[in-house]
């Protein structure tokens, strides 16, 4: 009952910006919008977050669109050590996963 | 403070055993979240507590799975009469107010055989 759609799969190359989206439609006003990273074999580490603004962190940059029904994560340039599976999150007290995207990253 | 922990960190156990997993949060973290996951899966929500209160759970968490956090700090999951099927990560995150970032912890790979 995830209330994201992300693509399953995603590529890039290294050094080169990568735009992960998200659609979320059924968006509350109360809902943030989270994303998540989890490489292999570890625990998800959160990524960003946001509510209405576009945001920007030292990890990536948050584009939420003006009806807050999609999002993009933009990594400026990717590395290897990217490669992971991104999860977009609308978060309203609990904390629900979708399927996520996994981004391989090529040298 | 290094972060969530959970223990332990490995647990085989044979069907029909009972397994308990514990999860320290960050010190003064007040949300605490438990979920499960399974190769090739995004986490499976399956509660969350606001300090001593569990204020959610989905349906997984009746019958053979009971979670607690007593006085608010860390918090324990148990499975009673395990089965194969229970066999996967279980993920432990917490974070200082609602809405913010949460921290994950490295989990706790539960095998039934």
């Amino acid at each position: 009952d995830a209330k994201t759609t992300q693509p399953n799969s995603m590529e890039s190359n290294e050094e080169e910006p990568v735009h992960l989206p998200c659609n979320h439609s059924t968006i509350s006003g109360t809902d943030y919008i989270h994303w998540y990273r989890q490489l292999p074999s570890q625990g998800p580490e959160y990524v960003i977050h946001g509510l209405t603004s576009n945001v920007n962190n030292r990890m990536a940059s948050l584009a939420i669109a003006e009806d807050r029904k999609s999002s993009t994560l933009i990594l400026h340039r990717a590395t290897l050590r990217d490669a992971a599976v991104y999860y977009c999150i609308l978060l309203d007290n609990d904390m629900r996963f979708g399927a996520g995207t996994r981004l391989t990253v090529k040298p | 403070d290094t972060g969530v922990s959970q223990n332990p960190r490995h647990k085989i156990t044979k069907r029909g055993q009972n397994v308990t997993f514990r999860c320290d949060p960050i010190s003064e973290h007040n949300r605490l979240y438990w979920y499960r996951q399974t190769l090739g899966q995004g986490p499976e929500f399956l509660t969350y507590f606001q300090n001593e209160a569990q204020l959610e759970k989905s349906r997984l968490l009746s019958d053979r799975f009971s979670a607690e956090r007593p006085k608010g700090s860390f918090s324990t999951l148990e499975i009673q009469r395990t089965e194969q099927g229970d066999s996967a990560m279980y993920l432990c995150a917490s974070s200082s107010r609602p809405y913010e970032e949460a921290f994950f912890g490295q989990g706790t790979r539960l095998t039934v055989v």
